[in-house]
């Protein structure tokens, strides 16, 4: 069964360093999300993505962040200056169509900022 | 705001026991609600929901809505121990892509 795959799945960096998240989304799939998950805390919607551009994003996703499909596979999330408060688990999230009723979540990425 | 408010927070049971959990929620211009498995690490899709009334079934899970009083139970039958998991409901809203999730109800399946 095609999954969402994300790397890595553990990524500890110093405050203030920028860090990558990268996911392959399910190869048919057009419609891409990220989501984080604080610990102990719901999951928190970041930002969806469509045909190259942002098509919706939450209040958590500011000019800190910044997402692209580089070569038509991967889907990144980049955190240029990160804090403590960004240490969180990150999900990519793909859905076939839009409205985001049946996306298919990856393993997440846990970000851990020192 | 909209948001998604899910009971128990924590449930411990023993294996056979039949458990509902239960979600309400407030999204405006509500279009579907959504039960996700959280094992480890990646929610699973369990059920998509959207209209009133009509019951979901996989096996030994189960969900059904209720429109008008704005809420969604998950049941689960004959309870394993490899239904110990968190259990997360979410909302979606038309004209919206993302989903509002609730904290999530944590089952532990004792044998």
């Amino acid at each position: 069964e095609p999954e969402v795959t994300q790397t890595p799945s553990h990524q500890v960096t110093q405050m203030g360093q920028e860090v990558i998240l990268r996911c392959v989304p399910i190869s048919n799939h057009l419609y891409f999300y990220w989501y984080r998950q604080i610990l102990g805390q719901k999951v928190e919607f970041l930002v969806s993505f469509y045909n190259n551009e942002i098509s919706e994003k939450s209040e958590i996703f500011d000019d800190q962040f910044s997402v692209e499909r580089p070569d038509g596979s991967n889907f990144t999330l980049k955190i240029r200056s990160t804090k403590l408060e960004d240490s969180a688990m990150y999900f990519c999230a793909s859905d076939i169509s839009r409205g985001g009723d049946t996306q298919y979540f990856g393993p997440g990425t846990r970000l851990t900022v020192l | 705001e909209d948001k998604v408010v899910q009971s128990p927070l924590s449930l411990v049971v023993h294996e056979g026991d039949t458990v509902t959990l239960n979600c309400s929620y407030e999204v405006t211009n509500f279009r579907s609600l959504l039960w996700y498995k959280q094992e480890k690490k990646a929610p699973t899709f369990l059920f998509m929901l959207t209209s009133s009334g009509i019951e979901k079934k996989s096996g030994r899970l189960s969900s059904i809505l209720d429109k008008k009083e704005l809420f969604s139970i998950l049941n689960i039958t004959a309870t394993q121990t490899g239904d110990s998991a968190i259990y997360l409901c979410a909302g979606s809203a038309g004209g919206s892509e993302k989903l509002v999730f609730g904290k999530g109800t944590k089952l532990t399946v004792n044998p």
